[in-house]
C-alpha cells in the first residue's frame, strides 16, 4: 500500500538548472497537492489539482509550474531554479468527497537545494 | 497578525505529563480545524480531527473555541513517542486550497 509517493528524495541544484519533481498516489484521490516547508514559515501550497485536468495556483506559485498528467500523477517543475527555493517539497492529495473532513494524505518529501 | 499561530516550543516533558498546545487562529469564518503530527525529517501526519463539541482519541484530547478562535490538543500520559512537532491545520473554505498550516510546535518527551 505504496500512498503517496514523491521522486527523488534528495536533489541538489545549481542555480539556473532545472528539474522535475514527481508524484505519484494510488489511493483513487481526485486532488493533489504540493507544499513546500520552511523553517518558520509552515507549510505553504505552491500549487493544486482539484481534480484531473485542472490546476491552479496556491500561495507562492511564482518559479514553479506543475501538470496533473493523469488522475495519479502531478509533477512540478522548477525551470530556473534559485537559491529561495531550497526546501523540502511535499506532495499531498485527498479525496474531497469526505467533504470539510479530508485529511491530506502526504508523500515522503524531497530535500532539494539549490547552490 | 499571522493566519494561524502556534508556540514553537520546545515544550519539554517528563514522561507520564500532561501536556497542552493551543493554537490561535485570524479568520472567525474558519471552518474545519485538524491537528497533523510530523516526526523530525518525516511527512505530516493527520493526528486528528477537532470537532465543535471536542474529541477525544485515547490519550488526545482536542477542543475548539470559536469566541476566542482557538483550538487546542491534550496529551496525556506522555510516551517517549509523542515526542513530535505538532502542526495545526485550519481550513476557511471546503476546499483544501484554503487550507492552513501552522508553523508547529515541537514536543519532547524525556525520561
Amino acid at each position: 500500500n505504496a500512498g503517496v509517493t514523491q521522486t527523488p528524495k534528495f536533489q541538489v541544484l545549481k542555480t539556473g538548472q532545472s528539474m522535475t519533481l514527481q508524484c505519484a498516489q494510488d489511493m483513487n484521490h481526485n486532488s493533489m497537492y504540493w507544499y513546500r516547508q520552511d523553517p518558520g514559515m509552515g507549510l505553504r501550497l505552491i500549487y493544486y489539482s482539484a481534480s484531473e485536468g485542472t490546476t491552479d495556483k496556491g500561495e507562492v506559485p511564482n518559479g514553479y509550474n506543475v501538470s496533473r498528467l493523469n488522475k495519479r500523477e502531478f509533477s512540478l517543475r522548477l525551470e530556473s531554479a534559485a537559491p529561495s527555493q531550497t526546501s523540502v517539497y511535499f506532495c499531498a492529495s485527498s479525496d474531497p468527497g469526505q467533504g470539510f473532513l479530508a485529511p491530506l494524505h502526504f508523500g515522503n518529501g524531497t530535500r532539494l537545494t539549490v547552490t | 497578525r499571522k493566519e494561524v499561530e502556534q508556540d514553537p516550543g520546545p515544550f519539554n516533558v517528563p514522561e507520564g505529563a500532561t501536556v497542552a498546545f493551543n493554537c490561535t487562529y485570524s479568520n472567525s469564518a474558519s471552518q474545519s480545524f485538524f491537528w497533523y503530527r510530523q516526526d523530525c525529517r518525516k511527512e505530516p501526519k493527520l493526528l486528528m480531527s477537532v470537532y465543535s463539541s471536542g474529541n477525544e482519541d485515547g490519550r488526545f484530547t482536542a477542543q475548539l473555541n470559536r469566541a476566542s478562535q482557538y483550538i487546542s490538543l491534550l496529551i496525556r500520559d506522555s510516551k517517549l513517542s509523542d515526542s513530535a512537532t505538532y502542526l495545526c491545520v485550519v481550513i476557511d473554505t471546503g476546499t483544501a486550497s484554503k487550507l492552513t498550516f501552522g508553523t508547529g510546535t515541537r514536543l519532547q518527551v524525556t525520561l
